[in-house]
């Protein structure tokens, strides 16, 4: 079955370091997303993407990029990590025929910790 | 900026009675989405209603939309324990979707 996936799912760092996190979908979707969840925020968009050489930026980019090679990848790397950045993220993806608002399917999520 | 504003935060109703939660936004739309979390997962979409319709059905639940009030709202009726979750709006806004802070609901058996 297709699916999204999203590796590691939980990861601690230290303040500085540079942190990958891969998002991987088997759905063919040209559109894909990150997005972090906090505590009395809700989910909020960093990076998207509509397609290979693609990237736009979201509410929250800064510290963050993402690069995409491929239909089923897009890796978001936090350049130098800081405690703020201590969240839940999200991979999502959509497919285009019903456009870029159609329904989003998210990965299971990855945990990280920055101390 | 969030534009999906659910109300109420938390709702907390016993097995078989309906839970209706509510969704304001702030600019013209395309689409808004209803989409369900299981704690500590990922989120789940459950519907998906245009601007130009005004009630779509899924199963138990209902999905309103008025858009001169910027507003929509969820009915789950016949709610079960396994509803229980977070349950966000998402309008689509010109390119991407904005997410709201949820509704908590706890339904008790």
């Amino acid at each position: 079955d297709a699916e999204i996936t999203q590796s590691p799912r939980h990861k601690i760092t230290e303040t500085g370091r540079q942190v990958t996190l891969a998002c991987h979908q088997t759905w063919n979707h040209n559109n894909m997303f990150w997005y972090r969840q906090d505590l009395g925020h809700g989910l909020r968009l960093i990076h998207y993407s509509y397609g290979v050489q693609d990237t736009n930026k979201g509410e929250v980019s800064d510290g963050y990029s993402v690069s995409r090679s491929n239909t089923e990848d897009l890796p978001l790397t936090l350049e130098s990590a800081a405690s703020s950045q201590t969240s839940v993220y999200f991979c999502a993806s959509s497919d285009t025929a019903g456009g870029p608002g159609d329904t989003q399917y998210f990965g299971p999520g990855t945990r990280l910790t920055v101390l | 900026s969030q534009q999906g504003e659910e109300d109420p935060q938390a709702l907390s109703i016993q097995e078989g009675e309906n839970a209706t939660m509510n969704c304001s936004y702030k600019t013209s739309i395309n689409n808004l989405q209803w989409y369900r979390q299981n704690s500590g997962r990922g989120l789940v979409h459950l519907i998906l209603i245009r601007s130009n319709e005004r009630e779509k059905h899924s199963g138990r639940l209902r999905v309103t939309l008025d858009t001169s009030k910027k507003s929509s709202s969820l009915l789950i009726t016949a709610s079960r324990a396994a509803d229980t979750a977070s349950y966000f709006c998402a309008p689509w806004d010109t390119d991407k979707l904005i997410f709201g802070t949820g509704t908590r609901l706890q339904v008790f058996p």
